[in-house]
């Protein structure tokens, strides 16, 4: 059974960082490309970040664009989100979800884990 | 403002069919796949429909896709209390270099 675990998300300043992590398992992690995407409180979803199986090649919505990075450790089966210089408009759920191939970026996501809200406000 | 237009709202009774719009441009759904995501509230996105029109395993066949030049369809019949949903298009964006969602479309069923 595939399985996606975030954590990480929490309150922070702004203008602070944090990094989210995405545990994933019940699958060959490393075959599959993997996105965050994001949802503010009553809001629609965003796409955020994606990147390839091998971690090669990664893709930014320009909103999050040199402030966010993605990331992966295949030996760990875990995503990460860094995410540097947040601001209030960064506050939502966040959620990584697994791609259908190991080198498209395209949101096409067959699996989401349940999220983890980042709240960012002084 | 999202990339993608969808109609912020539809509704229909149940046994109904209804249709949910996504528009877009030749950057992006022309020459794209498009896909569509079920939202109950509360939970996840869950994935409906990938490459234009096909269904996940365990995805009934009341629901359906389809595109044409620059718009995508989502089609559900039969419709039932538990389809009341959140309901987005999403595909990829070349000129962009980014996935596009959009605005997401609440199905009420009445």
């Amino acid at each position: 059974e595939v399985q996606l675990v975030e954590s990480g998300g929490g309150l922070v300043q702004p203008g602070g960082s944090l990094r989210l992590s995405c545990a994933a398992s019940g699958f060959t992690f490393s075959s599959y490309a993997m996105s965050w995407v994001r949802q503010a409180p009553g809001k629609g979803l965003e796409w955020v970040s994606a990147i390839t199986g091998s971690g090669g090649r990664t893709d930014n919505a320009d909103s999050v664009k040199g402030r966010f990075t993605i990331s992966r450790d295949n030996s760990k089966n875990t995503l990460y989100l860094q995410m540097n210089s947040l601001r209030a408009e960064d506050t939502a759920v966040y959620f990584c979800a697994k791609g259908t191939n190991i080198v498209g970026l395209t949101p096409r996501l067959d699996y989401w884990g349940q999220g983890t809200l980042v709240t960012v406000s002084s | 403002q999202s990339v993608l237009t969808q109609p912020p709202s539809v509704s229909a009774a149940p046994g109904q069919k209804v249709t949910i719009s996504c528009s877009g441009s030749s950057s992006n759904i022309e020459n794209n796949y498009v896909s569509w995501y079920q939202q109950l509230p509360g939970t996840a996105p869950k994935l409906l429909i990938y490459d234009d029109n096909k269904r996940p395993s365990g995805i009934p066949d009341r629901f359906s896709g389809s595109k044409s030049g620059t718009s995508a369809t989502l089609g559900i019949t039969g419709l039932q209390t538990g389809d009341e949903a959140d309901y987005y298009c999403a595909t990829w964006d070349p000129s962009l270099s980014a996935g596009v969602f959009g605005g997401g479309t609440k199905l009420t069923v009445l």
